[in-house]
């Protein structure tokens, strides 16, 4: 069964602050990963698609590393600024089209 | 392109009271989900479609929870009686192919 771990579960960085965060899955047969950004009250904002067979995307100052062999991905943010402040979910897309998503990584930028 | 429509945007019912939600997914995605968001939590699939037919229903209450999508579109689900524990936001979301997944705004339940 498709485990989705993200860590950390909430952090707190200065403004102009590059970061990272991570997301981790327990079976390598994945279809894609998808990173998300999600406002309070807000749906799901869809960040960057990597296919399976893809290493990075990138958009703006995001960029999204996918290592399939070891079930890790992680979205790098550049530059953070204070409405970057958002929760942040990754999701694995199985064969069958299952999207599971982890819990979140809640991200707040200080002026 | 219009987006994943969802309504109602906010509902409060009793408990043991029965609730409908809507989604009209993008035009031409085959594929349309449910999910359950729990505050504080991530996402949980209750029911995956391809076309009209069922994918994956593993984690829907099948005692309360019933979901539909005719012809293929617009699915409708429902909750029946509701608990307390019900109270979540409900988010649709569709895809095509082997594209990525399109979120709606959800649906914010209170279950008093």
């Amino acid at each position: 069964k498709q485990e989705v771990t993200q860590i950390p579960a909430a952090l707190s960085v200065p403004e102009g602050e590059n970061l990272v965060l991570n997301c981790s899955f327990t079976d390598s047969a994945i279809y894609n990963l998808q990173w998300f950004r999600q406002d309070p009250g807000k749906g799901l904002t869809s960040l960057l698609l990597i296919q399976s067979s893809q290493r990075e995307q990138t958009s703006g100052r995001l960029n999204a590393s996918l290592d399939k062999s070891s079930g890790r991905s992680t979205l790098y943010i550049a530059a953070s600024q204070p409405g970057d402040s958002a929760t942040y979910l990754c999701a694995v897309r199985e064969n069958t089209g299952k999207l599971i998503f982890g819990q979140g990584t809640t991200l707040q930028v200080k002026p | 392109e219009a987006g994943v429509a969802q309504s109602p945007r906010y509902k409060i019912i009793e408990k043991r009271q029965s609730v409908a939600f809507w989604c009209n997914p993008i035009s031409g995605h085959a594929t349309l989900y449910w999910y359950q968001q729990i505050l504080g939590q991530g996402p949980k699939l209750l029911i995956q479609f391809q076309n009209n037919g069922v994918v994956d229903d593993s984690q829907l209450p099948k005692d309360r929870f019933s979901a539909e999508r005719l012809k293929g579109v617009d699915s409708t689900l429902k909750i029946q009686p509701a608990k307390l524990e019900d109270s979540a936001v409900y988010l649709c979301a569709s895809s095509r192919g082997g594209g990525g997944a399109f979120f709606g705004q959800g649906t914010r339940l209170t279950v008093v």
